[in-house]
């Protein structure tokens, strides 16, 4: 079993929807990633939290540390929302990231 | 430019042949990291650098992968008689520092194909 898990593993919505992806850890934190893949291949830093919520223009992070789970929103989808969103952790007082193996998103207008 | 470069974008080569990977961070960045990405899966972490410290190479799969960041600023992945599986998407990324509460910045990969 993966230590970070990501659903749904793919996406597909109509323009202007809410959509919402989670991520599931099994191991204690320091921090998580929310980090957007473009279909290039370059990867995007979103969100970096520790605790609560954080809001962005349409995207909006939680996690919930007592549940090991964090939750990716985003608000009037756009087709330019469509990417890959991964989901990653840092343990403790670690540098290293370790990664879910993404969400792909599709937007369609 | 501001952000993280990697060098080449893409590489195709024989197997057998050396490659090397050059990644160029953010100014100031003293922490870089190295990962591999797969196709369809997440970035896994191969090696570590706190200035031209090699800190952690735990995640290099075997010898034939090796890295330096001679001056603290530039890092070289150096990948010696390549295989079809080394096949994938090489990222670098870095960072201000090495907390937990620094974020990490990626590079747009290096992809590399085996033949």
């Amino acid at each position: 079993k993966n230590e970070v898990e990501q659903s749904p593993q793919n996406l597909t919505a109509q323009e202007g929807e809410f959509i919402t992806i989670n991520c599931s850890y099994s191991v204690g934190i320091s921090a998580l990633h929310w980090l957007q893949q473009h279909p290039g291949g370059g990867i995007v830093s979103l969100f970096m939290l520790s605790s609560g919520k954080k809001k962005h223009g349409r995207l909006i992070a939680t996690i919930n540390i007592q549940e090991k789970h964090s939750s990716l929103h985003i608000t009037a989808s756009h087709p330019r929302d469509s990417a890959v969103y991964i989901c990653a952790v840092i343990r403790g007082s670690n540098y290293k990231l370790t990664f879910g193996k993404g969400t792909l998103l599709t937007v369609n207008p | 430019g501001a952000g993280v470069s990697q060098s080449p974008r893409y590489k195709v080569t024989k197997r057998g042949q050396d490659v090397a990977l050059r990644c160029d961070p953010i100014s100031g960045h003293v922490s870089l990291y190295w990962y591999r990405q797969a196709l369809g899966q997440g970035p896994e972490f191969l090696t570590y650098f706190n200035y031209e410290a090699q800190q952690d190479k735990s995640g290099l799969p075997n010898d034939r992968f090796s890295a330096e960041r001679p001056e603290g600023s530039i890092s070289t992945l150096t990948i010696q008689r390549t295989e079809q599986r080394d096949s994938a998407m090489y990222r670098c990324a870095s960072s201000r520092g090495s907390s937990s509460n620094q974020p990490q910045h990626f590079g747009d990969g290096t992809r590399l194909s085996i033949l």
